[in-house]
């Protein structure tokens, strides 16, 4: 099973700033990572997929990184409805696909 | 637009069966595998299933290998998810998922439905 480490846990940041998160996989999985955006009581969403492209309906702001074992999100400026739990999820060797524990963003 | 809505769930005693169905519309069903995930309770994500987009290809997770069947009727738009042998551990929110098409990328899904198995 390919294991997923994000980090970190939790990111404090405020409104306007900079977030940059993190996703480790325990062998490489090609471009085969995507994000996920969740927020309380609701599904995810998809954001990124194949590392770096956006998922329809997804603002600019977001854009995603890397390959082989090592990937970033990254939101460029972070908007109020930004602050929520995100998971990257990779599909190298389905169907044995797996998602990271979450990155969860508060506000500062 | 695209919307999946689940059903089905509910409190159930360990080793015994529940059916969740999904009602899937705003897409060509029938032209796409869909996929369960579940989220136990303050836990992360954990795929479960997936059918292909006719249903003639079947994937589990191990840890539901054997307990679990996915289904799909392309007449009615119902995707569906026979549990059997239930365990503690199986008590989860279940999401039905539509596949993007690239396989194993999740780009719509249900509101989920909640699975309690207890005693």
């Amino acid at each position: 099973e390919i294991v997923l480490t994000q980090s970190p846990a939790t990111l404090s940041l405020s409104p306007g700033e900079r977030a940059t998160l993190s996703c480790r996989a325990s062998q490489s999985v090609g471009r085969y990572l995507a994000w996920y955006q969740q927020k309380p009581g609701q599904a995810p969403r998809l954001l990124i997929y194949d590392a770096s492209n956006r998922a329809t309906g997804i603002p600019a702001r977001f854009s995603g990184s890397g390959s082989g074992t090592d990937f970033t999100l990254t939101i460029s400026s972070l908007e109020p409805e930004d602050f929520a739990v995100y998971y990257c999820q990779q599909r190298s060797n389905w169907p044995r696909i797996t998602f990271g524990q979450g990155t969860r963003l508060e506000i500062k | 637009q695209v919307q999946l809505v689940e059903s089905g769930g509910g409190v159930v005693q360990p080793g015994r069966s529940l059916r969740l169905s999904c009602a899937a519309s705003g897409f060509t069903f029938s032209s796409f595998p869909m996929h369960w995930v579940r989220q136990g309770p303050d836990k992360g994500l954990e795929w479960v299933a997936v059918i292909s987009y006719d249903g003639s290809n079947k994937q589990y997770a191990d840890s539901v290998k054997g307990r679990f069947t996915i289904s799909r009727d392309n007449s009615k738009n119902t995707l569906s998810l026979q549990m059997n042998s239930l365990r503690a551990d199986d008590t989860a929110v279940y999401y039905c998922a539509k596949d993007q098409g690239m396989g194993y990328y999740f780009d719509h899904w249900g509101q989920g439905i909640l699975v309690t198995v207890s005693s």
